[in-house]
């Protein structure tokens, strides 16, 4: 079982949706989940972190973290064509080098 | 400021050649890494180095070998390129003084090796 697991999709919704992506990790001792946003041919950047269990909110984004499941989740309200991306989830140890990524779900927002 | 800067950006190798992947960053950030992707694998780490003159193994170091000289670079050597290690290459890095940070991307080197 690999530590992270995330469906690679391809997932489409038309715009305005709200969309949501998913990964499960294995790992208990991760503390630190991100998201990363790549467009194509780009490197990733990074979309939202957060600590522990709980929401985090910026703008049309939310992550979720759900520790005792062993769950992530990001949101994303008011879909827009600019949001068509590959999203990665990624997640680390606390004081751990190593981020260890999901494979990335390609999203396409249809006009 | 550049941030994470790969070279070269695109290559093609025959089975067998050898070659360096460079890459240079002017954040002053100690962690360095390289990672791969491949379509439906997502990024795999290939090595890493916490500061100047350590590195240490991830995921998929065979094949590979890495060289951390000073704190600015980080480079990725193929000694014997096969068809598998055709992929997308991208070196990161993060500020290892503060727990548990983001990091950064270069734009990546896509390398075809025939």
């Amino acid at each position: 079982q690999k530590e992270v697991e995330q469906d690679p999709g391809p997932l489409s919704v038309p715009e305005g949706a709200i969309v949501s992506l998913n990964c499960t990790y294995s790992n208990s001792a991760f503390q630190y989940f991100m998201w990363y946003r790549q467009y194509s041919r780009k490197g990733p950047e990074l979309l939202m972190y957060t600590y522990s269990s709980g929401n985090k909110e910026d703008g049309r984004f939310t992550a979720q973290v759900d520790k005792s499941s062993k769950y992530i989740s990001l949101f994303i309200r008011d879909s827009q064509p600019s949001d068509s991306a590959t999203y990665l989830c990624a997640m680390s140890k606390y004081r751990d080098d190593k981020i260890i990524f999901g494979k990335g779900t390609r999203l396409h927002i249809l006009p | 400021n550049a941030g994470v800067t790969q070279t070269p950006k695109f290559q093609v190798l025959k089975t067998g050649q050898s070659m360096t992947l460079q890459c240079a960053q002017d954040m002053n950030h100690n962690s360095m890494y390289w990672y791969r992707q491949d379509p439906g694998m997502g990024l795999r780490l290939i090595y890493y180095s916490a500061s100047e003159g350590t590195t240490d193994k991830g995921e998929v170091p065979n094949g590979y070998n890495v060289s951390r000289l000073n704190k600015r670079e980080f480079s990725l050597r193929l000694e014997s390129a096969a068809p598998s290690q055709t992929s997308v290459y991208f070196c990161a890095n993060r500020n290892g003084d503060i727990p548990n940070t983001e990091a950064f991307f270069g734009q990546g080197t896509r390398l075809t090796v025939v």
